[in-house]
């Protein structure tokens, strides 16, 4: 059974911490992907990584940096958190030319 | 980004009724995804569409690739059908050198016993 595993579902941090989201897939997928999801906005691309220490930013990478050292694992940094990056987040791991998308079951941060 | 509209953004059912959602896109796509989100936050992939019309159970998706529009439809409906339904296009020419998915804001569906 294919696995797209988030460790953290709920967090709450406070203003400034520096805030880890470990995503981790079992597929040896390439392709893997942060979003975060808010009302009324929809899923919105944060990062993205087509390889093994290979990132590029997606449509809003501001206060968010990502690591990938392993191919199946890919990180989501929030250097010092901030209220406005209160979301759920969503990992994703993506077949080549979009045929499959598994989605992990999302990490709800509140910063405060 | 508003390449992919979905309609309607909320809809309200009785059990059985007959359910569409639509799903218009702008741009040149390779591949489109109907996804389900149930409240708790997880994503799951109904159906992948690159043509034609694909059935699964209740579910039924179709696309037309000349109108650039897709539909996810319901028969029966059923309360545990009640979720989020998110339409997404692949497109090549978006994001890095593989492309990357476009996603609507969803549908909202409610089906009341």
């Amino acid at each position: 059974d294919v696995k797209v595993t988030q460790s953290s579902r709920y967090l709450v941090k406070r203003t400034g911490e520096k805030v880890f989201l470990e995503c981790v897939q079992d597929m040896d997928h390439e392709n893997m992907f942060w979003y975060r999801q808010d009302p009324g906005l929809g899923l919105r691309l944060i990062y993205f990584s087509y390889d093994v220490k290979m990132k590029e930013k997606g449509d809003i990478p501001e206060g968010y940096s990502v690591s990938r050292e392993k191919k199946e694992r890919f990180s989501l940094i929030l250097e010092s958190a901030s209220t406005n990056q209160t979301s759920m987040y969503l990992c994703a791991t993506l077949t080549g030319g979009g045929n499959t998308i598994y989605f992990g079951e999302g990490s709800w941060l509140t910063v405060v | 980004k508003n390449e992919v509209e979905q309609s309607p953004q909320n809809l309200t059912a009785q059990e059985g009724e007959f359910i569409t959602i639509n799903c218009s896109y702008s741009v040149g796509i390779s591949a489109l995804h109907w996804l389900q989100q149930h409240p708790g936050g997880g994503i799951v992939s109904l159906f992948m569409l690159s043509s034609g019309k694909k059935k699964h159970g209740r579910l039924i998706a179709t696309i037309n690739i000349q109108e650039k529009h897709s539909s996810l439809h319901i028969t029966a409906s059923h309360p545990r059908d009640s979720a989020v339904y998110i339409c997404a296009v692949y497109d090549l020419n978006y994001g890095g050198s593989q492309g990357n998915l476009i996603f609507g804001k969803g549908t909202k569906l409610s089906v009341k016993p």
